[in-house]
């Protein structure tokens, strides 16, 4: 099956530093990848879409000098959470569509915890 | 705008039970569904994915309905195991989304299935 690996699973940081995110799709490729966040006991929530080669569409209240993603390759996708601050602590996932399919395969997600 | 709501909120059971959860939505244009699991700290698995011609999908113990003319769709679990104990969230893609694959998830029931 299609899988998807997040790294890192958890990272807890100093306020004012940056922490980077990966999203990879091991076994197949994905155009489109997504980034979502969760609260503690909310629903995720989508934070932008970023398609290969192109730059990423951010949703509305999602600062996207904050929170810069790239995805140079078909195969990785990457969130910067720069300059973190407690705020930003929450459950970030990243989730990927194969090419040829409508089914969306997630990755494990990233806790963050700022300091 | 989209909107996706589930009940219960929690829900939790003895095992062996016949079980269903609700979801609805507000714009029945929609592309597809998929109902996810997600353990605690975990990201998500997808359980069913049901396009918007279809009315219903099965995997094993689990069936997933759709209604797109009320915008209801159930999860039914079948013979309830405690391994069954996460939270459930369904998830709708529009029709008409520029953005592409966008979903929407509602706010989850948590499942507790008590031996």
């Amino acid at each position: 099956g299609a899988v998807v690996s997040q790294h890192p699973s958890w990272v807890i940081c100093k306020s004012g530093t940056s922490v980077k995110i990966e999203c990879r799709s091991l076994d197949f490729q994905a155009t489109t990848m997504f980034w979502y966040r969760q609260f503690p006991k909310q629903s995720l929530m989508l934070m932008a879409t970023s398609n290969e080669g192109s730059k990423a569409t951010y949703e509305q209240g999602v600062e996207k000098d904050k929170f810069l993603i790239n995805h140079a390759s078909l195969t990785l996708s990457t969130l910067t959470v720069t300059s973190a601050h407690p705020e930003d602590s929450s459950f970030y996932i990243c989730s990927a569509r194969r090419v040829g399919s409508e089914k969306l395969f997630f990755g494990s997600g990233t806790q963050l915890s700022v300091l | 705008k989209q909107e996706v709501t589930q009940i219960p909120a929690a829900l939790s059971v003895p095992e062996g039970e016949n079980l269903v959860l609700n979801c609805s939505f507000t714009d029945s244009a929609i592309y597809n569904l998929q109902w996810f699991r997600q353990d605690p700290g975990k990201g998500l698995t997808s359980l069913l994915l049901i396009q918007s011609s279809q009315r219903e999908q099965t995997s094993g113990r689990l069936n997933a309905s759709l209604d797109k003319s009320s915008g209801r769709s159930t999860l039914y679990i079948a013979a309830s195991q405690p391994g069954d104990s996460a939270t459930y969230l369904c998830a709708v893609i529009l029709m008409n989304n520029n953005a592409g694959n966008m979903l929407t998830f509602g706010g989850g029931t948590r499942l507790m299935v008590k031996p």
